[in-house]
């Protein structure tokens, strides 16, 4: 089955803890992006990867950390100087083609902070 | 700068009628515009795109939208709403990098 899995779907955070939100993919695209969903601010870009071993920050990536050792994965972290981690994370894919491109999302992972 | 302002966070419609959910776009560039789809708890679906071809793009489940450069526009409607449209509705302008710049969201609630 081709697409993007996130998992954990609930994952639940003590304070001053890191955890690491998972992403793969087997769509065979190049560009991989994490967004943080909070209600009725949309979707806001955390970090992106056009290509393996090289990642930018979006707009809030502080708190946050990414690598990109594969083309199928792009995990991220969720560090303890994230100061309001709870949120809903998803990871999307750019599936490329020519001039042309669409955004394909995983179903997202919950985090909680407890 | 990019930026996307959907007017309205929730619409509510009875089931049969008319959906006009808003959406006005700022790009120094031509812009590619998205709609997505949302359901609870779970990820966005594309709905459609536009990527300069047609000006009137149709879409999945009904819904169609037009680019309307003169009034940086991108409205998407759907002439007859069924109960299984509720959900929330995203709007995303992309400079052609990749990167989508998203609005704010509209929530879309059909009466029986």
């Amino acid at each position: 089955d081709g697409g993007i899995t996130q998992s954990p779907k609930y994952l639940f955070r003590k304070e001053g803890q890191n955890v690491t939100l998972s992403c793969e993919q087997n769509l065979n695209h190049d560009a991989m992006y994490w967004y943080r969903q909070d209600p009725g601010q949309g979707l806001r870009l955390i970090y992106y990867s056009q290509i393996v071993n090289d990642f930018q920050k979006g707009d809030i990536a502080e708190g946050y950390s990414v690598s990109r050792e594969k083309k199928e994965s792009f995990p991220l972290t969720v560090t303890s100087a994230q100061k309001n981690p709870t949120a809903f994370y998803l990871c999307a894919t750019d599936g490329r083609q020519g001039l042309s491109t669409e955004a394909f999302f995983g179903q997202g992972t919950r985090l909680t902070v407890v | 700068a990019q930026s996307v302002t959907q007017l309205g966070s929730h619409v509510s419609v009875s089931e049969g009628a008319l959906v006009l959910l808003r959406c006005n776009y700022s790009s120094s560039v031509p812009p590619y515009l998205f709609w997505y789809v949302q359901y609870p708890n779970q990820g966005l679906q594309l709905l459609l795109k536009y990527t300069s071809a047609a000006t009137l793009v149709k879409g999945i489940n009904g819904f169609e939208a037009e680019f309307k450069k003169s009034e940086t526009s991108f409205h998407l409607t759907k002439p007859s709403a069924h109960m299984s449209d509720a959900a929330e509705y995203f709007c995303a302008v992309s400079d052609r990098g990749g990167k989508l710049i998203f609005g704010q969201g509209t929530e879309l609630s059909v009466k029986p």
